[in-house]
This record gives C-alpha cells, sequence and structure tokens, in this order.
C-alpha cells in the first residue's frame, strides 16, 4: 500500500523564481492538504483539495496556488519566490467518508531554500 | 493567544520513565485531536487521535482529551531513546467535515539513556 509521495525531494531557487511541488496521495485518498512548516515551528495550512477545486484557504497570499488532478494527485505552485518561503513544505492526503475527513497522513516532505 | 499552545521543551526524561507532554487549544469548539511524532528533519508521523473526552491508549502511548478546560496530553510509558523526537499536537476546528490540521510548534523529548 503505496504512502503519501513528493517530489522533489530537495530544491534550491533563488528570489524572484517559481517552483511546482508535486504530491500523489496515499492509494484510496482523495483529499489532499498542504502545508508549509519554517524551521523551529509546527505546520502551517496552506489550502486544502476535494474533487479538484480549493476547499479551504489558509492566511498565505495569491502568489501560492495549486491543482488537483482526476487522479486525486495534487501540485503546489508559489510565484515570485521570497526567502521568507525557505521551508518544508508537506503535502497530506486523507479520506472524505460521508462528508466527514479521516485522519491525514503527511508524506516525506518538500526542502525548498531560497537563495 | 496562540490557537494551539505548547511547552517547547526540551522535554528531557531518563530511559523507562514516563514522558508527559501537554497542549491547549483556543477554539472550544475543535473537534478531532491528535499528535504527530517527528523526527528531525522528517516528516509528521502519526501517533495517536482522540475525539471523546477522557483516556485513549495504544501500546505505550496514551491520549487524554478534557474539552471542558481545553486540554489534550500524551503519555509515553517505558521512554525509549528512540521516543527522543518533536511531538505536534494538532487540532481540527468546529465541524467534522474536512478540516484543516492547526499545529502547535511542537515539544522536543529527549530520552536520557
Amino acid at each position: 500500500d503505496a504512502g503519501v509521495t513528493q517530489s522533489p525531494t530537495h530544491l534550491i531557487k533563488t528570489r524572484g523564481q517559481q517552483v511546482t511541488l508535486r504530491c500523489s496521495p496515499k492509494s484510496g485518498h482523495d483529499t489532499v492538504s498542504w502545508y508549509q512548516q519554517a524551521l523551529g515551528q509546527g505546520p502551517q495550512f496552506i489550502f486544502q483539495y476535494y474533487e479538484e477545486e480549493e476547499r479551504q484557504r489558509g492566511n498565505f497570499p495569491d502568489r501560492f496556488s495549486g491543482h488537483q488532478f482526476p487522479n486525486y494527485s495534487s501540485e503546489l505552485n508559489v510565484n515570485a519566490l521570497l526567502l521568507g518561503d525557505s521551508a518544508l513544505y508537506l503535502c497530506a492526503s486523507s479520506l472524505e467518508l460521508a462528508g466527514v475527513q479521516d485522519t491525514q497522513y503527511f508524506g516525506p516532505g518538500t526542502r525548498l531554500t531560497v537563495l | 493567544q496562540k490557537e494551539v499552545e505548547q511547552n517547547s521543551g526540551p522535554l528531557s526524561v531518563p530511559e523507562g520513565a514516563i514522558a508527559s507532554l501537554n497542549c491547549t487549544y483556543s477554539d472550544r469548539g475543535s473537534q478531532s485531536f491528535f499528535w504527530y511524532r517527528q523526527y528531525s528533519g522528517k516528516s509528521p508521523e502519526l501517533i495517536m487521535f482522540i475525539y471523546s473526552n477522557g483516556d485513549k491508549e495504544d501500546g505505550r502511548f496514551t491520549a487524554q482529551l478534557n474539552k471542558a478546560s481545553q486540554y489534550v496530553s500524551l503519555l509515553i510509558r517505558d521512554s525509549q531513546p528512540s521516543d527522543s523526537a518533536t511531538y505536534l499536537c494538532a487540532v481540527t476546528g468546529s465541524n467534522f467535515g474536512n478540516e484543516k490540521l492547526t499545529f502547535g510548534t511542537g515539544t522536543r523529548l529527549t530520552i536520557i539513556p
């Protein structure tokens, strides 16, 4: 049973560039959430995708956008990168049953460094 | 006031002793509560979840929830060096459906051999 996978593992970009991070949910899961974890902090919710639509969004600027594909995989895009965007980006997947979301399971994360 | 608060530690516990980790939350309507373990450089790994007041046990781990006091804790019995990690408390909001997780900053636990 494949768990949540993310790519790439590590990424180095310069300020102003754009980045795309990818996530494949755990087998059988249909909901994908993205989190940003800065060093020494807990993960911060960015947004959640279900049925190919953004269902919830945290307090992140429009530079952060996403997409969910029909196979439930997801992408996170960040435009005009800032130094402060350097963080571990985590994807979590879950299954919605009768309107109730099951437990979220995290992927290994993508470490983004902005120089 | 932070939505989810944890003592950042570090918390040092001798091997074989009980480690007690605490968390308070501000949203009285929160419905679901989770403990994740995170090793340095790795992603969070689910340890336990609890929805109802009282205790829930799973092996060496016990989660305790008191909604009236807006308090949730994690006890680790017979602590092992491999339990050394950061423990993240996370809560969901007032609706059972499709809720984001709100995390504390985590408590760093060190088990001393």
